[in-house]
């Protein structure tokens, strides 16, 4: 069965610093990774997705994950935090069957402080 | 983009009442729409598929005549609380695939979600 853990509820990060924010999955084959953004009032936007092709994947907003199928990761990261990237994010593994379920993380919520 | 709006973003109600929650895709027609469950701390879970005149997939441990989901148009799905308790109280919400080729993981647009309060 499919699922997906993100490791922290909440991250702090001081502007202009690197962000981090962990995904661990389950797959019993190949899956496909997606990281989503939720700004507050907004809809759930998607910001990368990797399907098997090149590991490391680049995103919108400078946000880039790579694929680590020996640790089962997907780790979303940054070079330097912008307070508009505050927000809650979203990892989801797609499980491809009829019209590809998605299986969401619980979420982590990025706080930016000047 | 694409667009899809939820209505109402928040809403706070009395034990036992109903709750109409409303999404709509608002530059695209939409043949299937999702909705989803959050509970606090929790993921969102995939509750049902709305299909576009004819009735919802529910998924496993859902009950349908607890979430009534309507899809009577291109645009609009609605999903009602029925006789709504505590806990029900959680956050909902819907997406919908655009058309056009690729994934429809590429396709898929989101609501901003509806927070439901049931006292």
């Amino acid at each position: 069965a499919q699922s997906v853990t993100q490791l922290d509820s909440h991250v702090s990060v001081s502007e202009g610093t690197p962000v981090l924010l962990r995904c661990n999955y389950s797959s019993s084959y190949s899956p496909s990774l997606f990281w989503y953004v939720q700004h507050p009032n907004k809809g759930l936007q998607l910001l990368l997705k990797y399907t098997s092709a090149a590991t490391l994947v680049k995103g919108i907003n400078g946000f880039e994950a790579e694929f680590k199928k020996s640790e089962t990761s997907f780790h979303l990261t940054k070079p330097s935090a912008h307070m508009s990237d505050a927000a809650e994010y979203f990892c989801v593994v797609s499980v491809k069957g009829g019209y590809n379920k998605l299986i969401f993380g619980a979420g982590t919520r990025l706080a930016v402080h000047p | 983009g694409a667009v899809v709006s939820q209505h109402p973003s928040r809403v706070i109600c009395k034990s036992g009442t109903s709750v109409k929650i409303e999404c709509r895709s608002l530059d695209f027609q939409a043949t299937t729409m999702f909705w989803y469950r959050q509970f606090p701390k929790k993921s969102l879970m995939l509750m049902a598929t709305s299909n576009e005149g004819s009735k919802a997939t529910y998924e496993q441990g859902v009950e349908k005549d607890k979430f009534l989901i309507n899809h009577a148009s291109l645009t609009l799905s609605t999903l009602t609380v029925t006789s709504a308790h505590p806990e029900d109280s959680s956050f909902y919400i819907c997406s919908a695939p655009s058309q056009g080729r690729g994934q429809l993981i590429e396709k898929l647009f989101f609501g901003s979600g509806t927070q439901l309060s049931v006292l």
